[in-house]
């Protein structure tokens, strides 16, 4: 009964580096989302996906790229860590349009960009 | 103006005690509602969503008020594992055209003293 699972939970950076966030959820949700949640800020939608094939920007898409190759996996790339890019990030999924159903999320990624 | 604002708290109460946040939105064609619950550290999870008619569950209690564009959550008799992080939602478009995401509010925290 995994749900939403996201790796690494912990990552420290140098800037200039690039990763991935792993998301995979095994609901068989066609709706996949990142958030990035700051202190003051709330959860400020990155990019988001709503079937494989097709993703769109949200709020703060800049410095990161997403594909959604299949219905299971998200992946989040950052290009080039900046500083700024220090945060929470959450992973979630929805069986119906966001704002209709429910949001599931990850446990989240502690990411640190020295 | 942020898209979505909540009371400021820290909410700290007696065990016992009835609180109330609020929540209020610009985007008068905002269609969901809803009430996410957020422990330390942990992801947020759904608490409730919010109707037009107003809904109950237990001890929460959950309004909207359209004409206002705000809504409320009220617990009655706290817990002390009520104590936690509460974020509203609220589902928008991010850009003309597509499709509706989840805007969160910066979260009100409720700490309920024995």
């Amino acid at each position: 009964n995994a749900g939403v699972t996201q790796t690494p939970k912990f990552q420290v950076l140098k800037t200039g580096q690039s990763m991935t966030l792993q998301c995979a959820q095994d609901m068989n949700h066609e709706y996949m989302s990142w958030y990035r949640q700051d202190p003051g800020m709330g959860l400020r939608l990155i990019h988001y996906s709503v079937g494989a094939g097709i993703t769109d920007q949200g709020e703060v898409p800049n410095g990161y790229n997403v594909s959604r190759s299949t219905t299971e996996d998200f992946p989040l790339r950052l290009l080039s860590a900046a500083p700024s890019q220090t945060s929470v990030y959450f992973c979630a999924s929805s069986s119906r349009p966001v704002g209709v159903g429910e949001l599931f999320f990850g446990e989240g990624s502690r990411l640190t960009v020295l | 103006r942020k898209e979505v604002e909540q009371d400021p708290g820290p909410f700290n109460v007696p065990e016992g005690a009835t609180v109330a946040f609020n929540c209020t939105y610009s985007n008068s064609a905002s269609q969901s509602f809803f009430w996410y619950r957020q422990d330390c550290r942990k992801e947020p999870k759904l608490l409730m969503s919010v109707y037009s008619s107003g809904n109950e569950d237990g001890r929460f209690t959950a309004q909207l008020n359209r004409a206002s564009q705000y809504i409320s959550l009220l617990i009655r008799d706290s817990k002390l594992s009520d104590s936690a992080t509460y974020l509203c939602a609220v589902n928008n478009r991010v850009s003309s055209g597509s499709a509706r995401q989840l805007t969160f509010g910066s979260g009100t925290q409720l700490t309920v003293l024995p």
